[in-house]
């Protein structure tokens, strides 16, 4: 059973659309939570952490913590072809070592 | 500027030939890490390390090896005994455990091919 599952897409949204990723989580000890963004050929870059319970904003994007659903999305408002890329969920479940990613979702933005 | 750098960027190895990555960070983090990802799959963990002279196997460490002689240095050593090297490489360093520290950044990279 996978630790961190995401839809593998690809997410095909329009320009200046929501799009909505999801990611769900095994471990109920998780601590921290991370989206990274990772273009084609590019190593992964970050987006945004996550630790409570609830909504976290960053300019076009919002992270949303659920610990009891064990899920955190990502939404970005607005999107650009410029997002187009393959967005990783991260999972930390304490110590160095147990950072889990998911496999990711490619995401398409239509011009 | 701060960061990580990994060299080469392409690297090419022929059969029965060990090859080293190299990756530096300028952060002051005391722990780094490598992982392999292949297309379509998820970041796996090979090595990492907490601190200078100590490391600790990750999920898929057979034919790998690494050393921490420097704290802003972790190079990975793909050995002839890796059967199926061919892969995209990341390090990455994390300044600690705590919030807001916990955070892994990458390194650009290293794609390795076999001939």
């Amino acid at each position: 059973q996978k630790e961190v599952e995401q839809n593998s897409g690809p997410l095909s949204v329009p320009e200046g659309a929501i799009a909505s990723l999801n990611c769900t989580y095994s471990d109920r000890v998780s601590q921290s939570f991370f989206w990274y963004r990772q273009y084609s050929g590019k190593s992964p870059e970050l987006i945004m952490s996550i630790y409570s319970n609830g909504d976290k904003e960053d300019g076009r994007f919002t992270a949303q913590l659920n610990k009891a659903s064990q899920y955190v999305s990502l939404l970005i408002r607005d999107s650009q072809p410029s997002d187009s890329a393959t967005y990783l969920c991260a999972v930390n479940s304490g110590g160095y070592q147990k950072v889990t990613f998911g496999t990711g979702t490619k995401l398409q933005v239509i011009p | 500027d701060g960061g990580i750098t990994q060299s080469p960027k392409y690297l090419f190895r022929k059969e029965g030939q060990n090859v080293t990555l190299s990756c530096e960070q300028n952060l002051n983090h005391d722990a780094m890490y490598w992982y392999r990802q292949d297309p379509g799959q998820g970041l796996r963990l090979i090595y990492y390390s907490q601190i200078v002279n100590d490391f600790q196997k990750g999920d898929i460490a057979e034919g790998y090896s690494v050393s921490r002689e420097k704290k802003e240095s972790f190079p990975l050593t793909v050995t002839s005994a890796q059967k199926n090297p061919t892969a995209f490489y990341l390090c990455a360093s994390k300044g600690g455990q705590a919030r807001n520290t916990d955070t892994q950044y990458f390194g650009p990279g290293t794609r390795l091919t076999v001939l």
